[in-house]
Order: C-alpha cells, then sequence, then structure tokens
C-alpha cells in the first residue's frame, strides 16, 4: 500500500500568514494527489485535484505543488474561513490511502 | 445540482451487522464509480471501498482492515450504493461518508453529509 505522511500534525497560524502542508508519498504517484479541507463538523471537501489543479469555487489562495513525490498546499494569506483540517489522498491506486491530516487553527 | 444522502446509521451492539445506503440525484451515476470513507471520533479519514460502473463490471476494491466484513453494492436504476457491514467491532465506530470519484482524476469530489455508526454494547 501507498503510504501518505503528511506534516505537520497541528499548526497554529496568524491571518494573512503563509501556510504550507506537506505531503509525502512512499512511492512515485504521479499527479495522482488531491487536498480536502474538512470544517468542524462538516463534511471534507475537495480543495485540490491533480496535485495543482484549483477545485470549483476554491479561493485562489489556495495552490497546490509538487516536487518529485513531495507534494504542498500553500494558503498564501489565511483567513478565518481556512480554519479546519487538511487532509492530502493519494488516487493513484487502490487502496486509496490519506494523510494523517493537518489541523489548522488561528493563533 | 449534485447530492449525496446517506442513511441507515444507528446504534449496533458487537459482532451485529448494518446496511448503509446512499442515494444520489443530479448527475448520471452509471458513469462514475463510487466509493465509501470513513471518519472515526476525533479521527482522520479512512477510505473503506470502491464499486465502479458497469464498464468496469462493477468491480470492487476494499480496505485490508476491512475486507471479508465489507459488502457493497450498486443500483444504477435507483442512482444509489448500499454498504453492507458485518461482524462490527467498537472500531468501527466512525461516521460512513459516501463519495462521488471524479472520473478522470480519482479525487473524491463530492461527498454526502455522512452517517454515523456507532459499535457499542
Amino acid at each position: 500500500d501507498i503510504q501518505m505522511t503528511q506534516s505537520p500534525a497541528s499548526l497554529s497560524a496568524s491571518l494573512e500568514e503563509i501556510v504550507t502542508i506537506t505531503c509525502q508519498a512512499s512511492q512515485d504517484i504521479g499527479n495522482w494527489l488531491a487536498w480536502y479541507q474538512q470544517k468542524p463538523g462538516k463534511s471534507p471537501q475537495l480543495l485540490i485535484y491533480d496535485a495543482t489543479s484549483l477545485a470549483d469555487g476554491v479561493p485562489s489562495r489556495f495552490s497546490g505543488s509538487r516536487s518529485g513525490t513531495q507534494y504542498s498546499l500553500k494558503i498564501s494569506r489565511l483567513q478565518v474561513a481556512d480554519i479546519g483540517s487538511y487532509y492530502c489522498q493519494q488516487a493513484h491506486s487502490n487502496p486509496y490511502t490519506f494523510g494523517a491530516g493537518t489541523k489548522l487553527e488561528l493563533k | 445540482e449534485v447530492q449525496i444522502l446517506e442513511t441507515g446509521g444507528g446504534l449496533v451492539k458487537p459482532g451485529g451487522s448494518l446496511r448503509l445506503s446512499c442515494a444520489t440525484s443530479g448527475f448520471n451515476f452509471n458513469d462514475y464509480f463510487m466509493n465509501w470513507v470513513r471518519q472515526a471520533p476525533g479521527k482522520g479519514l479512512e477510505w473503506v471501498v470502491q464499486i465502479r460502473n458497469k464498464n468496469y463490471n462493477y468491480a470492487t476494491y476494499f480496505a485490508e482492515s476491512l475486507e471479508g466484513r465489507v459488502t457493497i453494492s450498486r443500483d444504477d436504476s435507483k442512482s444509489s450504493v448500499y454498504l453492507q457491514v458485518s461482524s462490527l467491532r467498537a472500531e468501527d465506530t466512525a461516521i460512513y461518508y459516501c463519495t462521488r470519484e471524479d472520473y478522470y482524476y480519482s479525487s473524491f469530489d463530492y461527498w454526502g453529509q455522512g452517517v454515523m455508526v456507532t459499535v457499542s454494547s
């Protein structure tokens, strides 16, 4: 199975700050990587697919990047609406696997 | 508008079984793979199972932790997918989400609101 190592597990940041979350895949998954945001008490929502493509309706302050088997989600200017948990997911092959998640809080 | 609605959750005794239903609308259900993802209280997301569409002979794939205890099926005429879990354990306690899998990128582009399953005596 492909392992997704996500870091950090938790993150405290200030409004307007740049935030970066990373996921390391245990093997080559190409661009088969998605990012999700989950707000407290809500279902997860797709943010990024194909490693770098923004899902419909997602603000442009979110971006995804890839360097080899390391993937990053960047929030360029943190807003209150961005508070929640973030998960990466490899979509390369079954069994699909998620990172352990990053809980993002306001400082 | 894409809609996904799960039903069938509740309290189940250890060793029991449960059938979850997922009704969808707003898209051509026949074209898509469907998945279930679960989330234990206070924990992260765990992929559970996938069922492919008719073009792929309704092939199914399971998380190893649940293989043998999970059955997934779909009824294309009702745009619905069903998940049956047997021999339930306390660690199966979770919110179970039904998700649509994007046709090209295999990401989960739509999620239901989730249904809670509690396994307890």
